[in-house]
């Protein structure tokens, strides 16, 4: 069965961090673009940043650009997101996503994990 | 960034009509466009992709087409399941998603 399951979401200090964990199963994790999307309370979803199949790029909404580092472990079969500087407004459900082609640029997202939830409050 | 915007915000319809759910882009995405339902206490699920076609295990029921900037997702017949919030997202350059459409029941 494909598969995605979050974890690392807990309540965090503003200005604080935290370090989101992704493992995926049941496909070749390898040849995937895989991404990060949140959906803050009563609001919709945000696309976060997303890691290429290939290592070679990784890219950022504006809202968390040089405060939050996507990485991936292709040995195991994870994806992280690493969270600095933390503001009350990255609370959110996080979701991990899968990009729907193989050894591709961005795509639609055929597999979601269930999500794990992030709230920064003092 | 390209600026997703759907209409309207909230849609009434009675069950078994038919449902039609609008997107814009602010600028040419060509057909990288996808559609999502998302409810409560679930993932987001995958609708459509390439603008118009329906991904694996989705009823017939639902189709999307249009091209460029404009985009337009179809529910043909409304069951109680299809009562949901509804994101249209564009892949041509990074990712954005539309602020969502929730389909309600009249």
């Amino acid at each position: 069965e494909v598969q995605l399951v979050e974890s690392g979401g807990v309540v965090a200090q503003p200005g604080g961090s935290l370090r989101l964990s992704c493992v995926a199963s049941g496909f070749n994790f390898d040849d995937y673009m895989m991404h990060w999307v949140r959906q803050a309370p009563g609001k919709g979803l945000e696309w976060v940043a997303l890691f290429s199949w290939d290592g070679g790029s990784e890219y950022y909404a504006d809202s968390v650009k040089g405060r939050f580092t996507i990485s991936r472990d292709n040995s195991k079969n994870s994806l992280f997101l690493e969270m600095n500087t933390l503001r009350s407004e990255d609370t959110a459900l996080y979701y991990c996503a899968k990009n729907r082609a193989a050894v591709a640029g961005t795509d639609a997202f055929d597999i979601w994990g269930l999500g794990t939830m992030v709230i920064v409050s003092s | 960034e390209i600026v997703m915007t759907q209409s309207p915000a909230t849609l009434s319809v009675s069950p078994g009509e038919r449902a039609t759910l609008s997107c814009r882009a602010s600028q040419s995405v060509h057909r990288n466009l996808a559609w999502y339902q998302h409810k409560a206490g679930q993932s987001p699920r995958l609708l459509i992709y390439g603008a118009s076609t329906r991904a694996t295990g989705i009823p017939t029921r639902f189709s999307g087409s249009g091209s460029g900037t404009e985009f337009t997702l179809t529910i043909s017949s409304l069951q109680s399941e299809d009562f949901a919030i509804y994101y249209c997202q564009q892949y041509n350059i990074w990712i954005t998603f539309g602020q969502g459409t929730r389909l309600e029941i009249e």
